[in-house]
């Protein structure tokens, strides 16, 4: 079956960084993405890697490595708005083109 | 402007009812799905069309049918309603050619309560 591991929750304060991680055993796998959600809102897109290495938008940053089966979501100087869940999801077949999920990460920012 | 947008938002009905919900995008993508986020926040990949053509059908019930009248509407029917229906529905698009982004385009969602 197909398996994606993620913390289920994180805490921080504000200006602090934090990192989630994603580990996946899936039966294929061409690219991770990274989504983040609001309690009652809709999943939004961050990140992909498809290659490995580091992925940087702002202050957010995403890592693959691909021989780990492993990625991870790093958020720096943290901001009470990014409380929210985040989800990575692998991409497993180039033609179908959807995303299967993990259980998310609840990050929650104090003051 | 709204990219994916879906009717209703919010859905409470009976057990044993029949309902709808549609999406509609206005991104000019090709390809288009049907997520479930059960309580747990756990998204589920329901169903894919491309071009108006079924390719997903995960281990759905067949209570639920999609129905893609052109390539940017997709519906979700569901028949005879159970508890464990309810959940958050959601639609997403993307382009289903060319470079692959790794980004879908979600719909606001579709809460639907079954009492």
């Amino acid at each position: 079956g197909q398996s994606l591991e993620q913390p289920s929750e994180v805490t921080a304060v504000e200006g602090a960084i934090v990192q989630i991680n994603c580990t996946y055993q899936t039966s294929g796998f061409y690219g991770l993405s990274w989504y983040q959600q609001h309690d009652g809102g809709a999943p939004t897109f961050l990140s992909y890697n498809a290659l490995d290495g580091l992925e940087e938008t702002g202050r957010f940053s995403s890592f693959l490595s691909r021989s780990d089966s492993y990625g991870y979501l790093l958020l720096q100087e943290l901001q009470m708005k990014d409380s929210a869940s985040y989800f990575c999801a692998v991409l497993m077949d180039t033609g179908r083109r959807a995303l299967t999920f993990g259980s998310g990460t609840r990050l929650q920012v104090q003051p | 402007d709204t990219a994916v947008s879906q009717t209703p938002k919010y859905l409470v009905t009976q057990m044993g009812n029949d309902k709808s919900i549609k999406c509609e995008q206005n991104l000019g993508h090709d390809t288009m799905y049907w997520y479930k986020q059960d309580s747990k926040k756990f998204l589920k990949i329901m169903f894919s069309y491309n071009n108006k053509e079924l390719i997903i059908n995960e281990t759905v019930p067949n209570r639920f049918s999609p129905k893609s009248p052109d390539k940017a509407h997709l519906n979700l029917h569901i028949n005879s309603l159970e508890l464990g229906d309810s959940a958050v529905y959601f639609c997403a698009s993307s382009q289903g050619s060319g470079r692959y982004t790794g980004e879908l385009f979600f719909g606001e969602g579709s809460r639907l309560t079954v009492l």
